[in-house]
Protein backbone atom coordinates (compact mmCIF):
# COMPACT_ATOMS: atom_id res chain seq x y z
CA UNK A 1 0.00 0.00 0.00
CA UNK A 2 1.17 3.79 -0.70
CA UNK A 3 2.09 5.88 2.21
CA UNK A 4 2.99 9.49 2.54
CA UNK A 5 5.59 10.73 5.03
CA UNK A 6 5.86 14.43 6.34
CA UNK A 7 8.10 14.57 9.15
CA UNK A 8 8.14 18.15 10.17
CA UNK A 9 4.58 18.80 11.94
CA UNK A 10 4.72 22.30 12.58
CA UNK A 11 7.64 24.90 10.61
CA UNK A 12 7.64 28.62 10.98
CA UNK A 13 9.03 31.14 8.25
CA UNK A 14 9.59 35.01 8.29
CA UNK A 15 7.75 36.90 5.81
CA UNK A 16 9.98 37.11 2.46
CA UNK A 17 12.15 33.90 3.23
CA UNK A 18 12.18 30.82 1.75
CA UNK A 19 10.92 27.88 3.71
CA UNK A 20 11.10 23.87 2.47
CA UNK A 21 8.51 21.38 3.41
CA UNK A 22 9.62 17.09 3.54
CA UNK A 23 7.50 14.72 1.73
CA UNK A 24 8.80 10.99 1.31
CA UNK A 25 6.30 8.66 -0.37
CA UNK A 26 6.82 4.25 -0.32
CA UNK A 27 4.83 2.76 -3.72
CA UNK A 28 6.29 0.26 -6.11
CA UNK A 29 4.43 1.70 -8.51
CA UNK A 30 5.85 4.13 -11.71
CA UNK A 31 3.39 5.82 -12.91
CA UNK A 32 2.13 8.04 -10.59
CA UNK A 33 1.14 11.94 -9.53
CA UNK A 34 2.20 13.74 -6.27
CA UNK A 35 0.56 16.99 -5.03
CA UNK A 36 0.77 19.65 -2.55
CA UNK A 37 -2.49 20.87 -0.82
CA UNK A 38 -2.98 23.78 1.19
CA UNK A 39 -5.40 23.96 4.10
CA UNK A 40 -5.99 27.50 5.05
CA UNK A 41 -7.53 28.26 8.37
CA UNK A 42 -10.70 28.32 6.65
CA UNK A 43 -10.49 24.32 6.22
CA UNK A 44 -10.88 24.70 2.51
CA UNK A 45 -8.38 22.35 0.63
CA UNK A 46 -6.64 24.27 -2.37
CA UNK A 47 -3.97 22.14 -4.82
CA UNK A 48 -0.93 24.05 -4.70
CA UNK A 49 0.92 22.42 -7.19
CA UNK A 50 1.42 18.83 -9.25
CA UNK A 51 3.82 16.60 -9.86
CA UNK A 52 3.47 13.67 -12.73
CA UNK A 53 5.83 11.28 -11.98
CA UNK A 54 7.35 10.40 -15.47
CA UNK A 55 8.47 13.83 -15.85
CA UNK A 56 11.92 14.84 -14.66
CA UNK A 57 11.18 18.51 -14.66
CA UNK A 58 10.55 19.64 -11.37
CA UNK A 59 6.88 21.46 -11.41
CA UNK A 60 6.67 24.99 -10.79
CA UNK A 61 3.63 27.46 -9.87
CA UNK A 62 4.57 30.99 -9.29
CA UNK A 63 6.48 31.40 -5.83
CA UNK A 64 5.28 27.26 -5.35
CA UNK A 65 8.16 24.45 -6.64
CA UNK A 66 8.93 21.26 -5.69
CA UNK A 67 12.32 18.74 -5.78
CA UNK A 68 10.82 15.98 -6.93
CA UNK A 69 13.26 12.70 -6.79
CA UNK A 70 11.99 9.81 -8.02
CA UNK A 71 14.83 7.18 -7.04
CA UNK A 72 14.45 8.63 -3.55
CA UNK A 73 10.87 8.87 -3.11
CA UNK A 74 10.61 12.27 -1.85
CA UNK A 75 8.90 15.42 -3.03
CA UNK A 76 9.87 18.86 -1.12
CA UNK A 77 7.87 21.86 -1.56
CA UNK A 78 9.99 25.14 -1.39
CA UNK A 79 8.14 28.41 -0.95
CA UNK A 80 9.38 31.25 -1.77
CA UNK A 81 8.94 34.94 -0.55
CA UNK A 82 6.95 33.37 2.02
CA UNK A 83 3.33 35.42 2.27
CA UNK A 84 1.13 36.31 5.77
CA UNK A 85 -1.48 34.06 3.59
CA UNK A 86 0.63 30.73 2.88
CA UNK A 87 -0.42 30.63 6.47
CA UNK A 88 -2.26 27.23 6.72
CA UNK A 89 -1.58 23.27 6.84
CA UNK A 90 0.27 22.03 4.05
CA UNK A 91 -0.84 18.25 2.64
CA UNK A 92 1.46 16.03 0.53
CA UNK A 93 -0.85 13.66 -1.81
CA UNK A 94 -0.01 10.52 -3.72
CA UNK A 95 -2.65 9.37 -6.21
CA UNK A 96 -2.06 6.35 -8.09
CA UNK A 97 -5.29 4.36 -9.98
CA UNK A 98 -8.21 6.35 -7.96
CA UNK A 99 -6.36 6.12 -4.90
CA UNK A 100 -5.55 9.09 -3.11
CA UNK A 101 -3.45 8.94 0.03
CA UNK A 102 -2.40 12.30 1.93
CA UNK A 103 0.40 12.90 4.37
CA UNK A 104 -0.37 13.65 8.21
CA UNK A 105 0.17 17.43 7.50
CA UNK A 106 2.75 20.33 7.99
CA UNK A 107 1.65 23.33 10.12
CA UNK A 108 3.50 26.34 8.38
CA UNK A 109 3.41 29.87 10.36
CA UNK A 110 4.59 32.91 8.13
CA UNK A 111 5.12 35.54 11.01
CA UNK A 112 5.71 39.23 9.73
CA UNK B 1 -15.06 30.68 -10.36
CA UNK B 2 -17.53 27.00 -10.27
CA UNK B 3 -17.14 25.79 -6.63
CA UNK B 4 -18.11 22.80 -4.66
CA UNK B 5 -20.06 23.67 -1.92
CA UNK B 6 -21.17 21.34 1.33
CA UNK B 7 -24.01 22.43 3.91
CA UNK B 8 -24.12 22.10 7.07
CA UNK B 9 -20.66 23.77 7.95
CA UNK B 10 -21.78 22.03 10.99
CA UNK B 11 -23.61 19.59 12.10
CA UNK B 12 -23.83 17.97 16.02
CA UNK B 13 -25.64 15.02 16.49
CA UNK B 14 -26.03 12.41 19.56
CA UNK B 15 -24.24 9.20 19.18
CA UNK B 16 -26.94 6.58 17.23
CA UNK B 17 -28.19 8.97 15.54
CA UNK B 18 -28.31 9.55 11.63
CA UNK B 19 -27.23 12.32 10.00
CA UNK B 20 -27.05 13.06 6.05
CA UNK B 21 -24.17 15.59 4.86
CA UNK B 22 -24.75 17.42 1.28
CA UNK B 23 -22.24 18.21 -1.05
CA UNK B 24 -23.44 20.33 -4.52
CA UNK B 25 -20.46 19.38 -6.94
CA UNK B 26 -19.66 21.67 -9.82
CA UNK B 27 -22.04 21.15 -12.11
CA UNK B 28 -19.65 19.63 -14.98
CA UNK B 29 -18.30 17.06 -13.29
CA UNK B 30 -18.84 13.36 -13.46
CA UNK B 31 -16.25 12.20 -10.24
CA UNK B 32 -17.54 12.41 -6.76
CA UNK B 33 -15.77 11.65 -3.70
CA UNK B 34 -16.02 12.00 0.58
CA UNK B 35 -12.90 12.33 2.54
CA UNK B 36 -12.75 12.79 6.40
CA UNK B 37 -10.22 14.00 8.36
CA UNK B 38 -9.96 13.72 12.64
CA UNK B 39 -9.32 16.35 14.13
CA UNK B 40 -5.56 17.13 14.19
CA UNK B 41 -5.19 14.08 11.98
CA UNK B 42 -4.40 13.12 8.14
CA UNK B 43 -7.26 13.52 5.22
CA UNK B 44 -8.05 9.78 4.62
CA UNK B 45 -10.21 8.74 1.29
CA UNK B 46 -13.78 7.11 2.10
CA UNK B 47 -15.42 6.76 -1.29
CA UNK B 48 -15.42 7.87 -4.94
CA UNK B 49 -18.75 7.93 -7.09
CA UNK B 50 -19.50 7.72 -10.78
CA UNK B 51 -22.58 6.96 -12.74
CA UNK B 52 -24.45 6.75 -9.62
CA UNK B 53 -22.27 3.85 -7.88
CA UNK B 54 -19.41 3.41 -5.68
CA UNK B 55 -16.44 3.17 -7.73
CA UNK B 56 -14.05 2.97 -4.92
CA UNK B 57 -14.15 2.93 -1.29
CA UNK B 58 -11.82 2.56 1.58
CA UNK B 59 -12.06 0.03 4.44
CA UNK B 60 -13.28 3.36 6.52
CA UNK B 61 -16.36 3.35 4.77
CA UNK B 62 -18.25 0.49 6.39
CA UNK B 63 -21.91 -0.57 6.16
CA UNK B 64 -22.72 2.32 8.34
CA UNK B 65 -21.96 4.73 5.83
CA UNK B 66 -24.05 5.20 2.29
CA UNK B 67 -23.78 7.61 -0.68
CA UNK B 68 -26.12 8.62 -3.23
CA UNK B 69 -26.96 11.32 -5.92
CA UNK B 70 -30.34 11.51 -5.17
CA UNK B 71 -31.52 14.64 -7.59
CA UNK B 72 -28.59 15.03 -10.15
CA UNK B 73 -27.20 18.03 -8.66
CA UNK B 74 -26.80 16.65 -4.70
CA UNK B 75 -24.48 14.51 -3.55
CA UNK B 76 -24.77 12.53 -0.61
CA UNK B 77 -23.37 10.98 2.65
CA UNK B 78 -25.61 9.35 4.96
CA UNK B 79 -23.99 7.66 8.57
CA UNK B 80 -26.74 5.08 9.30
CA UNK B 81 -25.61 5.46 13.42
CA UNK B 82 -23.18 7.71 14.64
CA UNK B 83 -20.46 6.87 17.19
CA UNK B 84 -18.14 9.24 18.92
CA UNK B 85 -15.22 8.76 16.54
CA UNK B 86 -17.04 9.56 13.67
CA UNK B 87 -16.65 13.35 14.86
CA UNK B 88 -14.24 14.94 11.94
CA UNK B 89 -14.76 17.28 9.11
CA UNK B 90 -15.77 15.75 6.21
CA UNK B 91 -15.13 16.81 2.65
CA UNK B 92 -16.39 16.81 -0.61
CA UNK B 93 -14.79 16.99 -3.83
CA UNK B 94 -15.70 16.13 -7.45
CA UNK B 95 -13.87 16.24 -10.88
CA UNK B 96 -14.59 16.45 -14.51
CA UNK B 97 -12.53 12.92 -14.54
CA UNK B 98 -11.38 10.47 -12.96
CA UNK B 99 -7.81 10.79 -12.18
CA UNK B 100 -5.07 13.81 -12.97
CA UNK B 101 -4.12 15.20 -14.57
CA UNK B 102 -7.76 16.35 -13.81
CA UNK B 103 -8.31 18.19 -10.04
CA UNK B 104 -9.95 17.51 -7.45
CA UNK B 105 -12.04 20.37 -6.41
CA UNK B 106 -12.61 20.42 -2.89
CA UNK B 107 -15.31 21.40 -0.79
CA UNK B 108 -15.49 23.37 2.77
CA UNK B 109 -16.29 20.67 4.80
CA UNK B 110 -18.93 19.74 7.73
CA UNK B 111 -17.74 19.43 10.77
CA UNK B 112 -19.55 16.86 12.32
CA UNK B 113 -19.64 16.71 15.95
CA UNK B 114 -20.86 13.05 18.08
CA UNK B 115 -21.61 13.73 21.65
Amino acid sequence: AQTVTQSQPEMSVQEAETVTLSCTYDTSENNYYLFWYKQPPSRQMILVIRQEAYKQQNATENRFSVNFQKAAKSFSLKISDSQLGDTAMYFCAFYNNNDMRFGAGTRLTVKP
Amino acid sequence: EPEVTQTPSHQVTQMGQEVILRCVPISNHLYFYWYRQILGQKVEFLVSFYNNEISEKSEIFDDQFSVERPDGSNFTLKIRSTKLEDSAMYFCASSVERGPPYEQYFGPGTRLTVT
